[in-house]
């Protein structure tokens, strides 16, 4: 069974450039959180969706950030325009209510480098 | 204060020792917390949950939860090479399906 598929796996990108994350959950699960990690700040939560609807998006930094699940097997992080400080792995994870252990399960995660 | 906060590391161990690794959160209505393991370079991992207070077991895997103290720990007995990565405590609240995670320790077996 196919779990979380993320991709670009790698970004290396200059300042200002648009750069788009993408994200497959596991088919059935109903909850798909962004997350974003740094040595400095840990794992951070950017903006989870029930459903296919955002739930919480307090995390996301700025405007310049969005995030969209037009379906349920399909997410995508944007940021626009990008800047260095925004150099660090998104997570994309997916989770299952009904299973209610809390257990996230994670992809590989895609790092992103903004020059 | 941060929601959730965990001792810092790194922690190194010799091969067999008793990892300890010690986790606190500032919210009250907190009700699940998590251990997830995460290797250089990898995506986090469950491997331990708990609700009550009290410990649960797992294998060399024990968490220890005390509700009153906002307090969480995980033990890992008998230490392997193949424990050493970072350990990431999570805490969810009861109105809340999001996971808070802290910064991690970071575990070094020594063989």
């Amino acid at each position: 069974d196919a779990g979380v598929i993320q991709s670009p796996r790698h970004e290396v990108t200059e300042m200002g450039q648009e750069v788009t994350l993408r994200c497959k959950p596991i088919s059935g699960h109903d909850y798909l959180f962004w997350y974003r990690q740094t040595m400095m700040r840990g794992l951070e939560l950017l903006i989870y969706f029930n459903n296919n609807v955002p739930i919480d998006d307090s995390g996301m930094p700025e405007d310049r950030f969005s995030a969209k699940m037009p379906n349920a097997s399909f997410s995508t992080l944007k940021i626009q325009p990008s800047e260095p400080r925004d150099s660090a792995v998104y997570f994309c994870a997916s989770s299952l209510l009904i299973i209610n252990t809390g257990e996230l399960f994670f992809g590989e995660g895609s790092r992103l480098t903004v020059l | 204060q941060k929601e959730v906060e965990q001792n810092s590391g790194p922690l190194s161990v010799p091969e067999g020792a008793i990892a300890s690794l010690n986790c606190t959160y500032s919210d009250r209505g907190s009700q699940s917390f998590f251990w997830y393991r995460q290797y250089s370079g990898k995506s986090p991992e469950l491997i331990m949950f708990i609700y009550s207070n009290g410990d649960k077991e797992d294998g060399r895997f024990t968490a220890q939860l005390n509700k009153a103290s906002q307090y969480v720990s995980l033990l890992i007995r008998d230490s392997q090479p193949s424990d050493s990565a970072t350990y990431l405590c999570a805490v969810r609240r009861s109105n809340d399906y999001k996971l808070s995670f802290g910064a991690g320790t970071t575990v070094t077996v020594r063989a």
